[in-house]
């Protein structure tokens, strides 16, 4: 089946730092999406991109759609303790078909 | 007023056993989906219902049944209940017309003893 494969696994950062992930995937796809999932929560929808080169921005979260559908990567600037979490990208293959993710990325952040 | 609400929020039960996890959703969606995550929170496609028609299986054991009585309702009947089926289901709902963008339950977190 189609495969995501993102990174880093975990990160570990100081509140205030920047964080950088990133996805990338052997097959081209029409959109990507970044998720986010709390602890005992369900994921939640961060960012959908529908064009490839597109960059957009959400609050302190950026993503960008890679130029060759094939990747995306996410940032979140002045980290805060909130954004602890497990990050998942996701492709769609169009058609009510369902997401496929990539295995997370868990942000962890010391004080 | 929860989006996709999804019970019971927890589940133990004995190998063997037959179970089945509800789901609504009030945000008028046509698509709705139940994902698995495992152990090592690897989440999963397992089926689709669009308009009451079933889309896609994602080679699931057919002990798993999704059963659509509505476009509001998904419920998820599992049957012989294995230890290998412990795991947190979610179930999910979007619009066709944005079907990516898809609302999650918070997850039911099934244990089998």
């Amino acid at each position: 089946g189609q495969q995501l494969n993102q990174s880093p696994q975990s990160m570990f950062i100081q509140e205030g730092e920047d964080v950088s992930m990133n996805c990338t995937s052997s097959s081209i796809f029409n959109t990507w999406l970044w998720y986010k999932q709390d602890p005992g929560e369900g994921p939640v929808l961060l960012i959908a991109l529908y064009k490839a080169g597109e960059l957009t921005s959400n609050g302190r979260l950026t993503a960008q759609f890679g130029i060759t559908r094939k990747d995306s990567f996410l940032n979140i600037s002045a980290s805060i303790p909130s954004d602890v979490g497990i990050y998942f990208c996701a492709v769609s293959g169009g058609g009510a078909d369902g997401l496929t993710f990539g295995k997370g990325t868990h942000l962890i952040i010391q004080p | 007023d929860t989006a996709v609400s999804q019970t019971p929020k927890y589940l133990v039960t004995q190998m063997g056993n037959d179970k089945s996890i509800k789901c609504e959703q009030n945000l008028g969606h046509d698509t709705m989906y139940w994902y698995k995550q495992d152990s090592k929170k690897f989440l999963k496609i397992m089926f689709s219902y669009n308009n009451k028609e079933l889309i896609i299986n994602e080679t699931v054991p057919n002990r798993f049944s999704p059963k659509s009585p509505d476009k509001a309702h998904l419920n998820l009947h599992i049957n012989s209940l294995e230890l290998g089926d412990s795991a947190v289901y979610f179930c999910a709902s979007s619009q066709s017309s944005r079907e990516a963008e898809a609302f999650f339950g918070q997850g039911t977190r099934l244990t089998v003893v």
